[in-house]
């Protein structure tokens, strides 16, 4: 089935503690993208990747770094979260477009619950 | 600040009502996507546009593109319980270095009464 899949589904951490949010997909896609859903906010993405080993900032990359080392996976690692890191983060895939023109549909993953204490 | 703007926020409507929400983008878009989020769900596609004032219809939906690319519009025609969710429009400005970069709406909530 084709699907992208995010670990932990729910994390409670504290202040300053270390922790990495795993994005896998099973569709080889080039692309791969992680947001930040807050209330009255909508979907923010903080970084993406065209491909392996190529990433770029999002709109809120503040407090987050990225890596795609592999085409499947792409872990976001907050260094030293911070409470106003609280949020929904999705994880989302797709085919790249042509240049210029776009990619197509996104997958999102199942979405992580973080609160940082 | 916010790239791509959309109301309303909120809409509850009466079952067998219609329903339209709004986007605009304060620089031309390359393109814009639709995508559909449960409660507690995640967000799923829908429909994209490419083209300048390209209208394209899934059943009960009707998604439109504006002709200058600024602007999107999401219609639904006699709404269900089924239609309940948080609608987003997702914008992909023309930039050559950041075709790739996403812009989503803030989303319009949907409460359907039956």
């Amino acid at each position: 089935e084709a699907q992208v899949t995010q670990n932990p589904r729910y994390l409670i951490t504290v202040t300053g503690k270390k922790l990495t949010v795993t994005c896998s997909q099973n569709m080889n896609h080039e692309y791969m993208s992680w947001y930040r859903q807050d209330p009255g906010l909508g979907l923010r993405q903080i970084y993406y990747s065209m491909n392996v080993e190529v990433t770029d900032k999002g709109d809120v990359p503040e407090g987050y770094k990225v890596s795609r080392k592999e085409k499947r996976n792409f872990p976001l690692i907050l260094e030293s979260p911070s409470p106003n890191q609280t949020s929904l983060y999705f994880c989302a895939s797709s085919f790249r477009g042509v240049a210029g023109v776009g990619t197509d549909t996104q997958y999102f993953g199942p979405g992580t619950r973080l609160t940082v204490l | 600040g916010q790239q791509v703007m959309q109301i309303p926020q909120y809409q509850h409507v009466q079952e067998g009502e219609d329903f339209t929400t709004y986007c605009n983008s304060s620089t031309t878009l390359s393109n814009i996507q639709w995508y559909k989020q449960r409660p507690g769900g995640h967000p799923v596609f829908l429909i994209q546009l490419v083209k300048s004032g390209e209208v394209k219809k899934q059943k009960r939906l009707t998604f439109q593109f504006g002709e200058a690319k600024k602007n999107s519009s999401l219609h639904i025609t006699a709404t269900q319980t089924t239609d309940v969710g948080t609608y987003f429009c997702a914008g992909l400005r023309g930039q050559i270095y950041n075709f790739n970069k996403f812009y989503f709406g803030s989303g319009t909530k949907l409460n359907v009464k039956p």
